[in-house]
């Protein structure tokens, strides 16, 4: 079975500071990962995604991830943090069942960048 | 740039009442679904629809939900007897393909009273 997990429930960093959000998968065949952001009150907002190709994937905001197939792992990453990052963060992997791709999200982490 | 839109943003009623939750897909998707964010927990695949039927639907989407396009851009989520548990932020999202990217909407937040 596809799943997901973000084993932090909360990152905190300083401003300006690198940040890493940790995300592993299980999946049968080739993975499609992604990684969403979601502001308080605010629906989900599509950061990146992994397909095919480099395994450094850059996305919105700055932010980047690496696919690691060894490790089935896909880490977000910042270099210089911002307050603004400030969210909930949710990694997810597309699953197809029944013919039917859907995504299947982790837990979320709350990312705390602090001034 | 075209975006997903979900209205009500917030919807409070009475448990047993009807709900329904109404997204506009973006225009030349041709895939759409449902999800739920229980407060504080992840976000849960509810449904698919293409074609104007279901193609998938989770174990959470039993008799009381049901879904439909009843025109060339509404997609709505009906709930027909809410329960408690039903509390949830609802998000739609839409794809042009059944391998593309899924947008989301900015959700509903459903309070069951």
């Amino acid at each position: 079975a596809q799943s997901v997990a973000q084993p932090e429930d909360q990152v905190n960093v300083a401003e300006g500071n690198p940040l890493t959000v940790k995300c592993t998968y299980s999946v049968s065949g080739n993975p499609y990962l992604f990684w969403y952001v979601q502001y308080p009150n605010r629906g989900l907002q599509f950061l990146l995604k992994y397909i095919t190709g480099d395994n450094l994937v850059k996305g919105s905001y700055g932010f980047e991830a690496e696919f690691n197939k060894s490790q089935t792992s896909f880490h977000l990453k910042k270099p210089s943090a911002l307050v603004s990052d400030s969210a909930l963060y949710f990694c997810a992997v597309r699953g197809l069942t029944s013919g039917t791709y859907k995504y299947i999200f982790g837990t979320g982490t709350r990312l705390k960048v602090l001034a | 740039e075209p975006e997903v839109t979900q209205t009500p943003s917030h919807q409070v009623t009475q448990m047993g009442q009807e709900v329904i939750l109404r997204c506009v897909p973006i225009s030349n998707h041709l895939y759409f679904y449902w999800y739920r964010q229980i407060l504080g927990q992840k976000v849960e695949f509810l449904v698919s629809f293409y074609n104007n039927e279901i193609s998938e639907k989770s174990e959470i989407f039993d008799d009381q939900f049901s879904v439909e396009r009843p025109d060339g851009s509404n997609f709505t989520l009906k709930i027909r007897s809410t329960k408690l548990e039903d509390s949830a932020m609802y998000f739609c999202a839409s794809s042009v393909g059944h391998q593309e990217t899924q947008y989301f909407g900015p959700g509903t937040r459903l309070l069951v009273l």
